[in-house]
């Protein structure tokens, strides 16, 4: 079992709709979550990071989280074409003394005109 | 400008001819990591440092080597490359490792730009 799993996709959605992607990780122990966008050949850039459970918004960002079904979730509000990138679940839980930041595989958005 | 620098940003070579992939940072960042990725693979942590002399093995670290002599500069050294090494290598940085940067996110990792790296 994967320690942090995202749907590989490609997500596709109309631009303006709301795009949700899904994580679920393994370490019950995770504590700190990150989502990450990254276009294809460039490096990941940070979108958001949650420590607790609830809802954390930032513009038309919001990422949620619930520790006791161990899921994240990343919505994305009036998508646009240039959001069309694969985004980066990643968690940080107690395997490796609490150092250890594991990526899932990234979920592919694709935002249609 | 805060940021993660990372040479060369492509290079072919051939099997055993040694390199080194260097990665410097200005954010004066404890942490540091090197990462690669494979299509369908996704991010894997080849080694990573908690700070100066502190270097420690992720889950690839098979066939690389690293060094944290300065608390700024973390190359990754390939001393005798193979083909199943060609693959996009990230370095990446933070204030704080792991849990230990807890609410404040001094554990996001800033990464570098990439280095493709082919081996023939």
């Amino acid at each position: 079992q994967k320690e942090v799993e995202q749907n590989s996709g490609p997500l596709s959605v109309p631009e303006g709709a709301i795009a949700s992607l899904n994580c679920t990780y393994s370490d019950r122990g995770s504590q700190s979550f990150f989502w990450y966008r990254q276009y294809s050949g460039k490096s990941p850039e940070l979108i958001m990071f949650i420590y607790s459970n609830g809802d954390k918004e930032d513009g038309r960002f919001t990422a949620q989280l619930n520790k006791a079904s161990q899921y994240v979730s990343l919505l994305i509000r009036d998508s646009q074409p240039s959001d069309s990138a694969t985004y980066l679940c990643a968690a940080i839980g107690i395997t490796g003394g609490g150092n250890k930041l594991t990526f899932g595989t990234g979920t592919q958005l694709k935002v249609e005109l | 400008e805060a940021q993660v620098t990372q040479n060369p940003r492509y290079l072919i070579t051939v099997t055993g001819k040694k390199l080194t992939v260097t990665c410097s940072q200005n954010m004066n960042h404890e942490y540091m990591s090197w990462y690669r990725q494979d299509p369908g693979l996704g991010l894997r942590q080849i080694y990573y440092s908690m700070n100066v002399e502190v270097t420690d093995k992720g889950d690839v670290p098979e066939g690389y080597k690293v060094s944290r002599k300065e608390k700024r500069n973390f190359p990754l050294i390939l001393e005798s490359p193979s083909p199943n090494q060609t693959s996009l290598y990230f370095c990446a940085s933070s204030f704080r490792p792991g849990l230990a940067g807890g609410i404040t996110g001094a554990n996001v990792l800033t990464f570098g730009a990439g280095s493709r790296l082919t081996v023939l």
